[in-house]
């Protein structure tokens, strides 16, 4: 079965800090792997993605993340968070086909201590 | 670039309520979504649809139906609302063309049933 597991329901990290967000998956095709960013009260927004090459991938507001298809993961990582990066992340996979193939996991809340 | 705009952003119904939830969105994408958010759940798919008039059931389409008249429009309606259910609806667009399959997300409707 297809699946996105973000083992930390929730992150609490001190301003200027690094920050890594785990992310495993289980799929069984080459997936394409997202990671979005939920602010309260509003949508979801694409911070950065990964179909293939380099598996590190450079998003929005300096963050990154790296695919390693030998631990089926996609950790994302910051350098020195800031408060306003406290919101909720979604790592997400899909198929090369597109349409339904999109897997949420169920979210990391994170929440940056001034 | 494009937006997607949900209605209402606030929906109170009562216990066995018809209720229905309004997606549009100007990027001219040809695939729409609509899923449900629940607290510490992630994202779930509830239906999707291709193009105009296509509908496609997703994991959790029971107790719902959708419509997709046009391009640019799609609608969700609860057809029989559950008592004390509370939720987020997000409204999803994606275009599948080479190299971007992601997904633009609307706000979202907050769900209270009395």
């Amino acid at each position: 079965a297809q699946s996105v597991t973000q083992p930390d329901a929730r992150v609490t990290v001190s301003e200027g800090a690094s920050l890594q967000l785990r992310c495993k998956y289980s799929y069984s095709a080459t997936p394409y792997l997202f990671w979005y960013v939920q602010y309260p009260r509003q949508g979801l927004q694409l911070l950065l993605k990964y179909y293939s090459g380099d598996p590190v991938v450079q998003g929005v507001n300096g963050f990154e993340a790296e695919f390693s298809k030998s631990n089926s993961s996609f950790h994302l990582r910051k350098a020195s968070v800031h408060w306003s990066d406290s919101a909720v992340y979604f790592c997400a996979v899909s198929h090369n086909t597109g349409y339904q193939n999109f897997y949420f996991g169920k979210g990391t809340s994170l929440t940056v201590i001034p | 670039g494009g937006i997607i705009t949900q209605t209402p952003k606030f929906l109170i119904g009562q216990e066995g309520q018809k209720l229905t939830l309004k997606c549009q969105q100007n990027f001219n994408h040809d695939t729409m979504y609509w899923y449900r958010q629940d607290s510490g759940k992630g994202l779930r798919l509830i239906y999707y649809s291709i193009t105009e008039n296509d509908l496609q059931k997703g994991d959790l389409s029971e107790g719902y139906d959708a419509s997709r008249e046009k391009k640019s429009s799609f609608s969700l309606t609860v057809t029989s609302a559950q008592k004390n259910e509370m939720a987020v609806f997000l409204c999803a667009s994606s275009i599948i063309q080479a190299l971007s399959y992601e997904q633009y997300f609307g706000p979202g409707t907050r769900l209270t049933v009395l």
